[in-house]
């Protein structure tokens, strides 16, 4: 079963506009780890960030901000004033705790951000 | 500077042989990791290794085989089993489990 949903697969938008990017998750481990990675054309993933499942503070990290809601297991990322450097496949992913799962990442399909100029 | 290589960035296969791709890693990291990616798909795990000298099957291990016989190194044989083997894999590493990964440049083998 699908353990990392992100059910946009594209999203274009024009210079300056915000994007929300979806990712649901599913576990029923009560510690996992969540995390976002960015792809661009070249290929090599990116890491965005980690958060694990009891801190559900939001963050911002410049035009970068993510929310994280366990009570509909999203964890929603947003980039602000998007700019054409933005143009990548953003991946959302989990990690769970048990010991079937050590450190294995399990990724969603990707949800692909096209920003024209 | 610290980080992942692969090698090589392209590779070309003939139908019915093996291949083996390069990982190697100067961070100091116990875990690696191989991840196949297909056109328009997430990425699939195939082996990962916390340890030198073990390694685990991840969720697409038929065809490939791997070895962990120094920390900085997590080579992957793709082996003429591997029914369809045409993808961008990719190599990671990471301090320990359920910490972040960082991922090389990856591999693009296309099967002639």
């Amino acid at each position: 079963a699908q353990k990392v949903t992100q059910a946009q697969t594209e999203i274009s938008v024009v210079e300056k506009e915000d994007v929300t990017l979806d990712c649901v998750y599913e576990t029923r481990d009560t510690t996992y780890y969540l995390f976002w990675y960015k792809q661009p054309p070249s290929g090599e993933l990116v890491f965005l960030i980690r958060r694990n499942s009891f801190d559900e503070q939001n963050e911002i990290s410049g035009r970068y901000s993510w929310n994280f809601q366990k009570s509909t297991s999203s964890f929603n990322f947003t980039i602000t004033a998007s700019q054409v450097v933005d143009s990548a496949v953003y991946f959302c992913a989990l990690s769970e705790d048990g010991t079937d799962s050590w450190g294995k990442l399990q990724f969603g399909a990707g949800t692909q951000v096209v920003v024209t100029p | 500077d610290g980080g992942i290589t692969q090698s090589p960035k392209y590779l070309f296969r003939k139908e019915g042989q093996n291949v083996t791709l390069s990982c190697e890693q100067n961070l100091n990291h116990d875990a690696m990791y191989w991840y196949r990616q297909d056109p328009g798909q997430g990425l699939r795990l195939i082996y990962y290794s916390q340890i030198v000298n073990d390694f685990q099957k991840g969720d697409i291990a038929e065809g490939y085989s791997v070895s962990r016989e120094k920390k900085e190194s997590f080579p992957l044989t793709v082996t003429s089993a591997q029914k369809n083997p045409t993808a961008f894999y990719l190599c990671a590493s990471s301090i320990a489990g359920g910490n972040e990964q960082f991922f090389g440049p990856g591999t693009r083998l296309t099967v002639l």
